[in-house]
């Protein structure tokens, strides 16, 4: 998957708790994002970053935070998980914003 | 809505035959991007079509792009078994320099061998 990991792959949790999603790559490539998937919603931004400390929020943000301390890694945590936030979570990484996209395997979370 | 939806939704085709999925998007473009997705793994990206282009290339993948309709068509030739799998269409919204790429529900795509 262009050199992306999603750490963990699958994690359930429950609701209230703080939940820390780990992408990492190794193409350096300068983009970064955060998506989920939920059926009947396709995939929907949440947050993205240009470079190291630079992040902006997507279409979904609300209940989301990200960091990006080195361009290698790209953090999602849920600060309070609520069932809302039960979803596939993807990160994604790209050259040029917004194209040719390159994404991981996914995480599956439940937020029980 | 979402920008980007994709008809039909559900395709059953024999191995061999040609599969046609369509999208429509609502505003103004700077480029289409068609993604595939199999089962439990993440999208990956088949082809982009720039707004001043009007058909494109890729193997097996035809793609067209008219603009005036706001419409976008990707053609799979010859199709395999190997091609059961979900097709995504992707727009940006031309609307700034934001990270938002708008991605339809997708066409399920699966070619009986």
């Amino acid at each position: 998957d262009a050199g992306i990991t999603q750490s963990p792959r699958h994690k359930v949790t429950e609701t209230g708790t703080p939940v820390t999603l780990r992408c990492h790559q190794t193409e350096n490539h300068r983009y970064m994002y955060w998506y989920r998937q939920d059926p009947g919603h396709g995939l929907r931004l949440i947050h993205y970053s240009y470079g190291v400390k630079d992040t902006d929020k997507g279409e979904v943000s609300d209940g989301y935070s990200v960091s990006r301390s080195k361009t290698e890694d790209f953090l999602l945590t849920l600060e309070s998980a609520t069932s809302s936030q039960t979803s596939v979570y993807f990160c994604a990484i790209s050259v040029v914003l917004r194209e040719k996209l390159f994404f991981g395997s996914g995480t599956q979370l439940s937020v029980l | 809505s979402q920008q980007g939806e994709e008809d039909p939704q559900a395709l059953s085709i024999q191995e061999g035959e040609n599969a046609t999925m369509n999208c429509s998007y609502k505003t103004s473009i700077n480029n289409l991007q068609w993604y595939r997705q199999n089962s439990g793994r993440g999208l990956v990206h088949l082809i982009l079509i720039r707004s001043n282009e009007r058909e494109k290339h890729s193997g097996r993948l035809r793609v067209t792009l008219d603009t005036s309709k706001k419409s976008s068509s990707l053609l799979i030739t010859a199709s395999r078994a190997a091609d059961t799998a979900s097709y995504f269409c992707a727009t940006d919204d031309n609307s700034g320099n934001t990270g938002k790429l708008i991605f339809g529900q997708g066409t399920t795509l699966q070619v009986k061998p």
